[in-house]
Parts: C-alpha cells; sequence; structure tokens
C-alpha cells in the first residue's frame, strides 16, 4: 500500500533526552514536512524539506532537528532544548508541482509524551 | 500571527442536521482553501477544497462555501452522520510550483454527531 508510515505510535521521553521520530513514505513524493499537534492549536509546521539533504525551518522549529538522507525518509528529533515536547506529531509528503503541491497527505502520527 | 481563524472550537450535531464550520483568512494572496478531516489517532485528510474563482463546491454531503470580499470560507455538512464526528480543520496557500506546500492550517473544530 502506498502511503506514509510513522513509527513509533507511541514514545515516552525522560527528561533531558533526545529522541527520534521515524517518517518513511513510498509515495515518491519530493517533499517532505513535520507538523506538531497540540489541542486547540491546529497543526504547526516544524521542519519540511523539498529535496534530499535540505530542508528549512517551520514555524516552531527551535529545539527539533531533521535529516533527509534519501527520499523515502524524514526523521525527527526532538531535543532536550524542547521543554515542552508533549504533543501529537504527524508527518507528511506532497509533491512539488502546480497543484500537486497543495495535497498533504499525512502519516498516523506519534503521540510524545514526557516521563 | 494566526492567518487563518476557524469557528466554533466545538460543535454538536444531532444525526440527520447540519453542520456548519466557519473560517477567516487575512493574507488576500491565498488561493487554495482546503479542509482536512481528522479521526482521532489518525492523520489529517483532505476532504474538499476550493479555488477563489467559485463561490461554492459540493462533493456528496458536503460543501464548501466562499466569500472572496469577506475574506470568508464555510464547510457544510448536510445530513451529518455519526460517522462525520472528527475533527475538521480549514487551511489556505497560494500556488506555487516547484516548491513545497504552503498551507497555514486553522486551529481545528471537533465536531460530534449524536444519535
Amino acid at each position: 500500500d502506498g502511503g506514509i508510515t510513522q513509527s513509533p505510535k507511541y514514545l515516552f521521553r525522560k527528561e533531558g533526552q533526545n529522541v527520534t521520530l521515524s517518517c518513511e513514505q513510498n509515495l515518491n513524493h519530493d517533499a517532505m514536512y513535520w507538523y506538531r499537534q497540540d489541542p486547540g492549536q491546529g497543526l504547526r509546521l516544524i521542519y519540511y524539506s523539498q529535496i534530499v539533504n535540505d530542508f528549512q525551518k517551520g514555524d516552531i522549529a527551535e529545539g527539533y532537528s531533521v535529516s533527509r538522507e534519501k527520499k523515502e525518509s524524514f526523521p525527527l528529533t526532538v531535543t532536550s532544548a524542547q521543554k515542552n515536547p508533549t504533543a501529537f506529531y504527524l508527518c507528511a509528503s506532497s509533491g512539488l508541482g502546480a497543484a500537486t503541491n497543495e495535497k498533504l497527505f499525512f502519516g498516523s502520527g506519534t503521540q510524545l509524551s514526557v516521563l | 500571527q494566526q492567518q487563518v481563524k476557524q469557528s466554533p472550537q466545538s460543535l454538536i450535531v444531532q444525526k440527520g442536521g447540519i453542520s456548519i464550520i466557519n473560517c477567516a483568512y487575512e493574507n488576500t494572496a491565498f488561493d487554495y482553501f482546503p479542509w482536512y478531516q481528522q479521526f482521532p489517532g489518525k492523520g489529517p485528510a483532505l476532504l474538499i477544497a476550493i479555488r477563489p474563482d467559485v463561490s461554492e463546491k459540493k462533493e456528496g454531503r458536503f460543501t464548501i462555501s466562499f466569500n472572496k470580499s469577506a475574506k470568508q470560507f464555510s464547510l457544510h455538512i448536510m445530513d451529518s452522520q455519526p460517522g462525520d464526528s472528527a475533527t475538521y480543520f480549514c487551511a489556505a496557500s497560494w500556488r506555487g510550483t516547484g516548491t513545497a506546500s504552503k498551507l497555514t492550517f486553522g486551529t481545528g473544530t471537533r465536531l460530534q454527531v449524536t444519535l
């Protein structure tokens, strides 16, 4: 099945620990995104990437890091600098052409909680 | 800076009733207005979208009404069903080719359809 796979579904972080969320897509999309979802705040963009080995900060990049070594993969690391990491994290992908860059395909998310 | 304002935050509708969710935007450069539907524990999925050259778009029981002069658009769900219970996000973006998505999301509306 074509789509986006996020893992793990649930993740717990201890204070001072870095954790990495996985995102893999087999849609052959060039662009990938990470969003953070908090109750009542909608979806906020953390990072996005348009091409391998390149990525751009979104609106709330502080305390997060990403890499794009392969077209299919876009992992997100939540660092210890992120003081309020508890949230639902969503990975998405899209094309880059006219119209194809407008439709985002989302994974099923990772719920991150702090122990 | 919230460029897309969504209301209400939550909505309870009886089965068979009409659900209405409203959004307002500020950036007049926006030219694409989608609605995403999200079920608990899942990622959002594109439901329906409209461009500003039309005032209404209908797909089955779902209709987008668009008012360019007022910079407002709304989602109407006719004959609401319990299976429609989900969180709905409006969004807006401007068209570009060769670039990643520019979607800005509203804060979401949690819809509950009761029997």
